[in-house]
């Protein structure tokens, strides 16, 4: 398995556009976690599902964001629209329900609006 | 609410001294703790968990219940040891984990 694959690896966009981050997760893996990582906060949990149903979405920062995840095999995180303040790496994870709890992580996505 | 606190977000030691990553949470249940750690262009990956009680890489970590917290240490620093370390938190339902803000190790030779 190549693991959890996030795409694209880096975006650049301008403010006011929809960005969109896809991930896809380790096959036969019943939870899928968005985070964001930046400087100043670390990594936090923006949503996760359990069986491609959202489960928390306290973490999102706003109505500008949504997320999906129409299969078991396939997430979206949509940003629209887009701020400066989007500027982060996004992270994808995945990991099997029950012990031992290891969620494995995407490559990221780095996110820079201008 | 729940919190895992990481106080330092750099710390620089040289290569062959000891090495102390803090972590402390803030739970009322049965808390699970995890290491995971971030090497420059490589994914976040888990280092350790305590449940394991092992060592890996040279890293242990001891729950203490009593002060709340869940320290990374290593007798003897490595420059491969340089990385971004997180402290994370399972609560005692679901798959869910709460991250510290993160501490950078910048081991010097």
């Amino acid at each position: 398995d190549a693991g959890v694959i996030q795409s694209p690896r880096h975006e650049v966009t301008e403010m006011g556009q929809e960005v969109t981050l896809r991930c896809k997760p380790i096959s036969g893996h019943d939870y899928l976690f968005w985070y964001r990582q930046t400087m100043m906060r670390g990594l936090e949990l923006l949503i996760y599902f359990n069986n491609n149903v959202p489960i928390d979405d306290s973490g999102m920062p706003e109505d500008r964001f949504s997320a999906k995840m129409p299969n078991a095999s396939f997430s979206t995180l949509k940003i629209q629209p887009s701020e400066p303040r989007d500027s982060a790496v996004y992270f994808c994870a995945s990991s099997l329900a029950g012990p031992p709890y290891e969620q494995y992580f995407g490559p990221g996505t780095r996110l820079t609006v201008t | 609410a729940q919190r895992v606190t990481q106080p330092e977000k750099l710390l620089s030691v040289f290569k062959g001294a000891p090495v102390e990553l803090k972590c402390n949470y803030s739970y009322s249940g049965s808390p699970e703790l995890f290491w995971y750690v971030q090497y420059s262009r490589q994914r976040l990956q888990l280092l350790l968990r305590h449940i394991s009680r092992e060592s890996i890489k040279g890293f242990t970590a001891d729950l203490n219940k009593g002060e709340t917290s869940f320290h990374l240490k290593k007798p003897f620093a490595q420059e491969e040891d340089s990385a971004m370390y997180y402290c994370a938190l399972r609560l005692e339902y679901g798959n869910k984990l709460v991250f510290g803000a993160g501490t950078i190790l910048r081991v010097k030779s």
